[in-house]
């Protein structure tokens, strides 16, 4: 199985910010590579997949790059909506194995 | 838009079934796979099994492999989850979630639903 670590596991940061999240994969996929947020109590939703394609409706104040092994998810201008937790996730092969999740709070 | 309704969850003993529906909106249900989420309480989140488009490959976490099954029928744009021999390490929030190809192969999820509550207590 393909082993996803996400780091740090939860940051402080201030409104306006930017801030990145890394995702490493313990093996190479390409650029099978997505990232999703989700709120407390509330379902996942689908930010970025191909490693940098932005779902249908996303802000571009998100934006992720890379390829292989090391991934990042950066989110530009914090707001007060993007306060939530983040994942990666990657769909190279099966089983699908997510990271352990991002913690972004208020500083 | 895009809708998944996920139903049937709830409090359930060890070693007994329950089964999971989602019903699915707003897009051409047949055309595309489908997966099943599911998040313990507190806890990151965990694939469970995809089933393709039209049913005929499908894949499982193996957490779950032999105890839980996934179908859908396309004629009523439903997804299933039949779990049996569920444990309380089953206990979690089940999602189903809409694939980006009818394919099992490089597919990523796109839309989420809300969410089942499935709880494995005695």
């Amino acid at each position: 199985d393909i082993q996803m670590t996400q780091s740090p596991s939860s940051l402080s940061a201030s409104l306006g910010d930017r801030v990145t999240i890394t995702c490493r994969a313990s093996q190479g996929i390409s650029n099978y590579l997505a990232w999703f947020q989700q709120k407390p109590g509330k379902a996942p939703e689908s930010l970025i997949y191909a490693a940098s394609s932005l779902q249908t409706g996303v802000p571009s104040k998100f934006s992720g790059s890379g390829s292989g092994t090391d991934f990042i998810l950066t989110i530009s201008n914090l707001q007060p909506e993007d306060f939530a937790t983040y994942y990666c996730q990657q769909y190279n092969s099966y089983p699908l194995t997510f990271g352990g999740g991002t913690k972004v709070e208020i500083k | 838009q895009v809708q998944l309704v996920e139903s049937g969850g709830g409090v359930v003993q060890p070693g007994r079934s329950l089964r999971l529906s989602c019903a699915a909106s707003g897009f051409t249900f047949s055309n595309y796979g489908m997966h099943w989420v599911r998040q313990a309480p507190g806890k990151g989140l965990e694939w469970v099994v995809i089933i393709s488009y039209d049913g005929s490959n499908k894949y499982y976490a193996d957490s779950v492999k032999g105890r839980f099954t996934i179908s859908r029928d396309n004629s009523k744009n439903t997804l299933y989850l039949q779990m049996n021999s569920l444990r309380a390490e089953d206990t979690a929030v089940y999602y189903c979630a809409k694939g980006s190809s009818g394919i099992v192969g490089a597919t990523y999820f796109d839309y989420w639903g809300q969410g089942t509550l499935v709880t494995v207590s005695s």
